[in-house]
């Protein structure tokens, strides 16, 4: 089985332009969380998507925005990039639940200069 | 509040040997899951082992064990036989139940390096 794939794995982009990363969770997992990863830090958690459905959202402002699709692939954007959003972005896909672990993918460096 | 302290930054440990990697938390709800992730220099999160707050026993994983106290709230990682490809970042994570998102509370990892 595959497990979980992000898009791009490396991306380098200008201040004030906007980015789309995606992310194919592994297959039946319905929920979809996307995490953000400063060097040197623990990843912080940025949304949660169950069924299509926004289940939760980080301390992130609104230029961060996400949405599942119908086959629970996801897409986060970023709007107006700052240098400060560069960071690595993971995408976990789990079963639903406190108790079931995450599988993450190999995240997208992203890189704001 | 909830929250992962993982006091160690960085920990050497000899081939062969066992090492510790600690992990604290607080949390006031009685339904948690708490992991620990390997992290390679590729970046990617590799899933290592799990504890429910509810779980009797410590995990055991092959060479990953739990060592989880409930009353000291604490979470550590025992790693036996440390083999070279072991050097990497670890992190403690917990999930909460009382939430409904089951978000990863992370903390700030431990950077590990096995020793020839």
């Amino acid at each position: 089985d595959a497990g979980v794939t992000q898009s791009p794995t490396h991306l380098i982009k200008t201040r004030g332009q906007h980015v789309t990363l995606r992310c194919s969770p592994i297959s039946g997992h319905k929920s979809v969380s996307w995490y953000q990863q400063v060097l040197g830090q623990g990843p912080q958690f940025i949304f949660q998507y169950y069924e299509k459905e926004e289940r939760g959202r980080g301390n992130f402002p609104d230029r961060f925005s996400a949405r599942q699709f119908p086959n629970y692939s996801s897409e986060l954007n970023v709007n107006a990039l700052l240098l400060g959003d560069s960071a690595l972005y993971l995408c976990a896909s789990s079963l639903l639940g406190w108790n079931t672990e995450a599988f993450f993918g190999q995240g997208t460096r992203l890189t704001v200069v | 509040a909830q929250k992962i302290t993982q006091t160690q930054p960085g920990m050497f440990v000899q081939e062969k040997e066992a090492v510790t990697l600690d992990c604290t938390y607080d949390t006031s709800d009685p339904s948690y899951g708490l992991f620990w992730y390997k992290q390679p220099s590729s970046g990617e999160m590799i899933f290592l082992i799990y504890q429910g707050s509810y779980d009797q026993q410590n995990a055991t994983e092959g060479r990953y064990s739990l060592n989880f106290q409930k009353a000291r709230k604490s979470a550590n990682l025992v790693i036996s036989a440390s083999q070279l490809g072991d050097s990497a970042m670890y992190f403690c994570a917990m999930r909460e139940g009382i939430t409904g998102t089951y978000k990863y509370i992370f903390g700030t990892g431990t950077r590990l390096k096995v020793l020839a």
